[in-house]
């Protein structure tokens, strides 16, 4: 069974950072693209970041240049590096494992983690 | 990149089909076959629908259908049952550096 568990959520200030993982089990993790989709509170969701299995990176223009995708394949992790937060920025975070083919769709997602930018 | 364009809410009787429209452009929903559908009930994660258009993820019941035309995809619920509302949002690969793109989202409610 896939499950993917989000950790590193919590309250930051605006120009602070967090690092978010998402530790994966149930499949072989180091063979598929991964991505972080958010939802600000009562709003839609909004795809964040994507790695895929060779490393490489994209990013909503939202965050690029803030935020930084990454893995370690060896622990079965993904992370998501949030630098110079803005308030903007608060929203469940949620893990999420592509289809086979990246472009395909999410076919599974973690229950989600919750980040706060506020002063 | 802006967010596909979805109606902010859809309404049917029990029984009845509804339709769900998702417009986007050549860049994203016209240009490929990779449109997405996605289920979410309040607080909980979403779960994927519809995938490259028309496909069911096995365990999807069959009342849930996808569609496309030029730069507008659709999804049909057929049979509407109580269970069924909640939230859709379509997703799209788009040919931006950004890789993929999200709808506006669409509430349904069961009457």
């Amino acid at each position: 069974e896939v499950q993917l568990l989000e950790s590193g959520g919590g309250l930051d200030q605006p120009g602070g950072s967090l690092r978010l993982s998402c530790a994966a089990s149930g499949f072989t993790f180091s063979s598929y693209a991964m991505s972080w989709v958010r939802q600000a509170p009562g709003k839609g969701l909004e795809w964040v970041s994507l790695i895929t299995n060779s490393g490489n990176t994209y990013y909503a223009d939202s965050v690029k240049g803030r935020f930084t995708i990454s893995r370690d394949n060896s622990k079965n992790t993904l992370y998501l590096q949030m630098n110079s937060l803005r308030v903007e920025d608060t929203a469940v975070y949620y893990c999420a494992k592509p289809k086979d083919d990246v472009a395909a769709g999410i076919d599974y997602w973690g229950q989600g983690t919750l980040v706060t930018v506020s002063s | 990149q802006s967010a596909l364009t979805q109606p902010a809410s859809v309404s049917g009787s029990p029984g009845q089909s509804i339709t769900i429209s998702c417009t986007g452009t050549s860049s994203d929903v016209g240009g490929y076959k990779y449109v997405s559908w996605y289920q979410q009930h309040p607080g909980k994660a979403p779960k994927l629908m519809i995938y490259e258009v028309n496909y069911r993820p096995s365990g999807v019941s069959n009342r849930f259908s996808g569609s496309k035309s030029g730069n507008t995809a659709s999804l049909t619920i057929s049979g509407l049952q109580a269970e069924d509302e909640a939230d859709y949002y379509c997703s799209s690969y788009t040919s931006s550096s950004t890789l993929c793109v999200f709808g506006t989202g669409t509430k349904v409610t069961v009457l």
